[in-house]
């Protein structure tokens, strides 16, 4: 399958703004997506974009998509405390399925 | 709200014995898929659904067999377990995928499986 990389780890503080970057290599993929996994959970669904758009806000959620740099990004306004989790960055091909990167591990500090 | 439910949230087998996963949703979608979460390799496909006793090998086959009988289960087969079959199953359900629509997909809450 398709290659999607993002960073391991990310330490931010409480407040800030986290921002957690993601390639991908497939240009044919229709959505591409942000999941949240807290300890012993399964996959909250955050937010996903259409390959079409090059921005999408949700709340304190923004999605930017550079489609020639294949080139996603989640940045979270005034992080917070329980916004600690593993963030996958995924994208999907035509039928739904989807290819995942490894996840960013993000802790909020006080 | 959606809801996709896998039964079991922690097992433990014994190596070489059978294993059912079971995964229900309760939306009417048509696809269903069968992911394998194991730290460092993020989540890879096992195998997936788009109808009624229609199966996809995806990335990660071998090993496991599926089975949709009906349109809200979906059940995850291991034929004889073994110990690097140990992680976290996750069942994922979405509508048909037609264009700018079905781009929803919901996951369960996973299953531990350890093989001993």
């Amino acid at each position: 399958g398709e290659d999607v990389e993002q960073s391991l780890f990310l330490s931010v503080r409480e407040g800030d703004s986290s921002v957690i970057n993601c390639t991908y290599t497939d240009s044919s993929s229709t959505y591409l997506y942000w999941y949240k996994q807290e300890p012993g959970a399964g996959l909250q669904l955050l937010t996903y974009i259409f390959s079409n758009m090059d921005m999408k806000q949700d709340q304190r959620l923004t999605v930017l998509l550079n489609k020639k740099d294949k080139h996603l990004s989640l940045r979270i306004a005034d992080t917070q405390t329980g916004d600690s989790a593993i963030y996958f960055c995924a994208e999907a091909d035509s039928w739904g399925k989807l290819q995942f990167g490894a996840g960013t591990q993000v802790v909020v500090t006080p | 709200d959606v809801k996709v439910t896998q039964s079991s949230r922690y097992l433990v087998k014994r190596t070489g014995e059978k294993v059912f996963l079971e995964c229900v949703q309760d939306m009417d979608h048509e696809n269903m898929f069968w992911y394998r979460q194991d730290p460092g390799l993020g989540l890879r496909l096992i195998y997936f659904s788009y109808d009624v006793k229609m199966k996809e090998k995806g990335d990660i086959p071998e090993g496991y067999s599926v089975s949709r009988e009906k349109k809200e289960r979906f059940s995850l087969i291991l034929e004889s377990a073994s110990t690097n079959q140990t992680s976290m199953y996750l069942c994922a359900s979405s509508p048909l995928w037609r264009g700018t629509s079905g781009n929803t997909i919901y996951f369960g809450e996973g299953s531990w499986l350890t093989v001993v």
